[in-house]
């Protein structure tokens, strides 16, 4: 089966400017994760959906960060606008099930820089 | 709200040698757990996860784990390390009961030498 995409792979960008990303989970993976892994860290939970529903999304900074699943499938995180501290991996995850029991599966990321 | 402590940040062991990571969890109940490994540039790989049931689980390239309620540990061990397992390790706690998101420990990155 294919797996998590993501894209970009890289992008650098100045502070104050915008960004997005793109998610394509597994086929048929109900739950989909944003993570953001700032070097030497964990991935952190930034949001989770279950469908095109948001099940968490506590972590998200939400005066900057924005993200959708508007058909239950593909998903978009958004940065606007971009400060130094949100230079990070930002990983992409899907699962079958929304429960904490679920294996997720991880795209490769994108690197983001900001100048 | 669970936790997980990794407390090797970096671990350096020889080609051959065996290996063991340590992690700790912090949860009432009994946890979900999971190792994950991370080669550089790459997304998380699932090596093994623990429920319930046998404390000792396998995973995928030869690793395994012990889940030890007394100690609330779950650490990764392998026999005999090869190059290419040279990469950062994730320790990850899940718990149940309604939503319950999963935490990632901070890794330890381990390194192999000839």
């Amino acid at each position: 089966e294919a797996g998590v995409a993501q894209s970009p792979r890289y992008k650098i960008i100045e502070k104050r400017q915008s960004v997005a990303f793109w998610c394509n989970p597994i086929s048929g993976h109900a739950t989909l994760y944003w993570y953001q892994q700032i070097l030497g860290q964990g991935p952190k939970l930034l949001i989770q959906f279950q469908n095109n529903g948001v099940v968490d999304d506590s972590q998200l900074p939400k005066d900057r960060f924005s993200a959708e699943r508007l058909k239950g499938v593909d998903s978009t995180l958004k940065i606007q606008p971009a400060k130094l501290e949100d230079s990070a991996v930002y990983l992409c995850a899907s699962s079958q099930g929304q429960g904490s029991n679920q294996p997720q599966h991880f795209g490769d990321g994108t690197r983001l820089s900001i100048l | 709200a669970q936790s997980v402590t990794q407390p090797d940040i970096h671990i350096t062991v020889s080609e051959g040698a065996s290996l063991e990571l340590r992690c700790n969890y912090s949860y009432g109940a009994t946890p979900y757990l999971f190792w994950y490994v991370q080669s550089p540039g790459q997304g998380l790989q699932l090596l093994l996860k623990y429920f319930s049931g046998d404390t000792l689980v396998q995973g995928i390239k030869g690793f395994e784990a012990e889940f030890k309620r007394s100690q609330s540990s779950f650490n990764l061990r392998k026999p005999s390390v090869h190059w290419s397992d040279a990469a950062e390790y994730f320790c990850a706690v899940g718990a149940a009961g309604g939503y319950q998101k999963v935490t990632f420990g901070t890794g330890t990155k381990l390194q192999v030498i000839p």
